[in-house]
């Protein structure tokens, strides 16, 4: 399977815990997006990678929450001392730097707090 | 005011019928855009592109009107798969060049 990969696809952890969550891109694609959604709304934009730079943040993106993408490959997504507001689909989307490519999505990572 | 707003419906309509939704952006340097169909708890899956000339795809047609800074989605003889929520994506170019979601809009075909 070349798209997306995503794992864990399931993720229950107790609030506190730390959690991390795994992206593996489509390989010629450059650009790695992390989005977080929750039922009924659309995804939210948490933070995009060109390469291995960070290139933007949002607000959404506490202190909590860190993004990393060594090499430029895969991405890892931590949360840090988990909320129950936490709990969402954490999606990640690959695409070339043409910004006239589609994204392609992962499967996401569904995170549940208790 | 979000950067991308959709009608988050429901749509609810009959089989056979045609609906159309719309999707309006604020950025202006917002440069390339797309709609796309996500079913209950899947990923959202690209439908199809948004060109500034228009396009077509089977039952499918998107339009852009840059100047009212919309895009919108016609479904013609809608059948009962077509039942998903459909979010707009909107791609800006400038610093960021964020990919940004409405909201999404949510259809409903019924037998």
């Amino acid at each position: 399977d070349t798209g997306v990969s995503q794992n864990p696809r399931h993720k229950i952890t107790k609030r506190g815990q730390n959690v991390t969550f795994r992206c593996d891109p489509i390989s010629e694609h450059n650009r790695l997006y992390w989005y977080r959604q929750t039922l009924g709304q659309g995804p939210e934009f948490l933070t995009y990678f060109q390469n291995e730079a960070q290139l933007e943040k949002s607000r959404l993106l506490s202190d909590r929450f860190s993004a990393e993408r060594p090499k430029g490959s895969f991405s890892t997504l931590e949360i840090q001392r988990t909320e129950q507001g936490d709990s969402a689909m954490y999606l990640c989307a690959s695409s070339l730097a043409s910004g006239y490519t589609e994204a392609f999505f992962g499967q996401g990572t569904r995170l549940t707090v208790v | 005011r979000k950067e991308v707003e959709q009608d988050p419906g429901p749509f609810n309509v009959p089989e056979g019928a045609t609906v159309a939704f719309n999707c309006t952006y604020s950025n202006s340097a917002s440069q390339s855009f797309f709609w796309y169909r996500q079913d209950c708890r899947k990923e959202p899956k690209l439908l199809m592109s948004v060109y500034s000339s228009g396009n077509e795809d089977g039952r499918f047609t998107a339009q852009l009107n840059r100047a009212s800074q919309y895009i919108s989605l016609l479904i013609r003889d809608s059948k009962l798969s077509d039942s998903a929520t459909y979010l707009c994506l909107v791609n800006r170019w400038n610093a960021g060049n964020m990919l940004t979601f409405g909201g999404g809009t949510r259809l409903m075909v019924k037998p």
